[in-house]
């Protein structure tokens, strides 16, 4: 089985242009994850997704950042304008079911973000 | 509050050597999820490990086990046979069934010697 798919893996870009992360989470699964990490606040929850529904995005740092999933299969993250402080690896997740399920979740490869 | 504490930010530990990471939980609810993830200097997350709050026996997979101390609050992971590709980034982290996020602690970096 395929697992998580990020693209793209590694994306430079200018101050003020707007990044667009993708994510394809494993098929059937449920639930979707958006992370940040960085080495000053570790590993933070963006959002996430249930049945393609966002259930809770208050670790969305700013109005700069939103997220969708139009279907069960795709999902972005799209920061616009970017800003320097925006530079971390970037995590989608996706697990089977929630917390009833037991299950864990798997994550995709990252997106390796740098803003100059 | 639901937290999860490392206290290890690094750790140096001889090849073949058992290894315990340490890993303490706080929350209210009695019903969680502890996991164990590994991140190696290539940067992807790897699920090595999965407690129920409710599981009688502690977790065994491979060489990973997880020390389940539930009075003490405190799920340390122990790889037991240490080896070079050991040396990663590992992370604890929490489910709670108040709702379905994973929250991770700040880490331990393992360094395994030759």
């Amino acid at each position: 089985d395929a697992g998580v798919i990020q693209s793209p893996r590694h994306e430079v870009t200018e101050m003020g242009q707007e990044v667009t992360l993708r994510c394809k989470p494993i098929s059937g699964h449920d639930y979707l994850f958006w992370y940040r990490q960085t080495m000053m606040r570790g590993l933070e929850l963006l959002i996430y997704f249930n049945n393609n529904v966002p259930i809770d995005d208050s670790g969305m740092p700013e109005d700069r950042f939103s997220a969708k999933m139009p279907n069960a299969s795709f999902s972005t993250l799209k920061i616009q304008p970017s800003e320097p402080r925006d530079s971390a690896v970037y995590f989608c997740a996706s697990s089977l079911t929630g917390f009833r399920g037991g299950d864990t979740q798997y994550f995709g490869p990252g997106t390796r973000l740098t803003v100059l | 509050a639901q937290k999860i504490t490392q206290t290890q930010p690094g750790m140096f530990v001889q090849e073949k050597e058992a290894v315990t990471l340490d890993c303490t939980y706080d929350t209210s609810d009695p019903s969680y999820g502890l996991f164990w993830y590994k991140q190696p200097s290539s940067g992807e997350m790897i699920f090595l490990i999965y407690q129920g709050s409710y599981d009688q026996q502690n977790a065994t997979e491979g060489r990973y086990s997880l020390n389940f101390q539930k009075a003490r609050k405190s799920a340390n992971l122990v790889i037991s046979a240490s080896q070079l590709g050991d040396s990663a980034m590992y992370f604890c982290a929490m489910r709670t069934s108040r709702d379905d996020k994973i929250i991770f602690g700040k880490g331990t970096r393992l360094h395994i010697l030759p």
